[in-house]
This record gives C-alpha cells, sequence and structure tokens, in this order.
C-alpha cells in the first residue's frame, strides 16, 4: 500500500541554523509533491510545490528537491526563526490528479 | 480575499449521537474537500466534490457520514451515530479545481470531540 514517512515526529534547532526535513514514499508514483505548514490550531497553508520533472524549488528562504529515484524530498529552510516553529506536512499526488495523500509531519521548533 | 470558512469551531458530543459541519469555501473555486485529522496524523480526504457531484468518497465512512454541496458552494458533513473514534480535526479545502498539482486552501478546521 502507499506510505509516506516523513523523517522524524519533531526536529529541534538552533535561530539561525538550516532546518532540513525529509519525506519518504513508497509504492507511489507522485506527479507533484506539496509542502504546506501548519501551526496549532490552524488548518495548513501550502507553502511549496514541486512537480516530478523537476529537481528544485526555491521560494525565499525555502528550499524544496525532489529524487524520484530514491522516492524522496528535502525540505530546507535556511537562517531559520522561532516564528518558523510548526508542523510541516508533505503531500502526494499521482498524475491522476487522485487526492492528495499527506505524511504525518514533522513538527519544527527553532530555539533563540 | 476570504478564506474558508467553517463552522463550528469546536463541538463536543456523546457517542451515538449525529453532529454536522459547515464550510464556505472560497468565492469561485470548484473543488471541495473534506479531511479527517486524528491528533498527530496528517489529514485523510474523506469526499472531494467538484461543483455539486462526488469525485472521491473512497475513504468516507458511508454506514455514518454524509456530506453534500448543494448548489456547488457550501457543504455540509455529517455523522449519524458519531463513534469515540471520530473524535479528530475536521478541514475543509477548497481549489480553484483539482489535479495538476493544484493549490488547497484550508480552514481552521472543526475539532469534535465524542465521548
Amino acid at each position: 500500500s502507499q506510505k509516506i514517512e516523513q523523517n522524524s515526529e519533531a526536529l529541534n534547532i538552533q535561530e539561525g541554523k538550516t532546518a532540513t526535513l525529509t519525506c519518504n514514499y513508497t509504492n507511489y508514483s507522485p506527479a507533484y509533491l506539496q509542502w504546506y505548514r501548519q501551526d496549532p490550531g490552524r488548518g495548513p497553508v501550502f507553502l511549496l510545490l514541486i512537480r516530478e520533472n523537476e529537481k528544485e524549488k526555491r521560494k525565499e528562504r525555502l528550499k524544496v528537491t525532489f529524487d524520484t529515484t530514491l522516492k524522496q524530498s528535502l525540505f530546507h529552510i535556511t537562517a531559520s526563526q522561532p516564528a518558523d516553529s510548526a508542523t510541516y506536512l508533505c503531500a502526494l499526488e499521482d498524475q491522476a490528479g487522485t487526492a492528495l495523500i499527506f505524511g504525518k509531519g514533522t513538527t519544527l521548533s527553532v530555539s533563540s | 480575499e476570504a478564506g474558508v470558512a467553517q463552522s463550528p469551531r469546536y463541538k463536543i458530543i456523546e457517542k451515538r449521537q449525529s453532529v454536522a459541519f459547515w464550510c464556505n469555501p472560497i468565492s469561485g473555486h470548484a473543488t471541495l474537500y473534506w479531511y479527517q485529522q486524528i491528533l498527530g496524523q496528517g489529514p485523510k480526504l474523506l469526499i472531494q466534490f467538484q461543483n455539486n457531484g462526488v469525485v472521491d468518497d473512497s475513504q468516507l465512512p458511508k454506514d455514518r457520514f454524509s456530506a453534500e454541496r448543494l448548489k456547488g458552494v457550501d457543504s455540509t458533513l455529517k455523522i449519524q451515530p458519531a463513534k469515540l473514534e471520530d473524535s479528530a480535526v475536521y478541514l475543509c479545502a477548497s481549489s480553484l479545481s483539482s489535479g495538476g498539482g493544484e493549490t488547497q486552501y484550508f480552514g481552521p478546521g472543526t475539532r469534535l470531540l465524542v465521548l
């Protein structure tokens, strides 16, 4: 069955460092991979989309990579700030446009 | 631009009772989704509408859950009767269309506790 794993439930880093979150998947061929941010008590908010034929995407301090051979996406936040503390979810969508499948998320805590 | 609205924000009921949630998507968004998010998990799709037609309800427990989207705008999700394991956050999301990596916009969710 399809499975998405996000590297760890929690990641603690110091302000100014780069946070790297991992999303691995099995038994799936996604055409698109999305990253969302979710704050406590709120719905997820879209951050970045990367397509299967793209290797890397950047937006301000965010960078996403997508390796379809390794079946893995890496999500980087450079120069992290306490305001980046949240849960980050990866989500996959196949070419047929069937439903987004979400991972469990990684909770990032950035300390000052 | 107004976001996705949901109500109520919180609901506490006893098992075997019924409950209904309401969602108003972003204006002009043809696709509407209902997700269930259990604590510590990612959102799981329950049902997807394209305008007022159902696209995917494969993970909707149809013996107790029902949903409708009248006139292709607002939507309601109902649980009858509720079970303890239905305790979760119910998220509504909308998008301009479905597929193709379309961005989904989520509402704040309704937190349901079944006692």
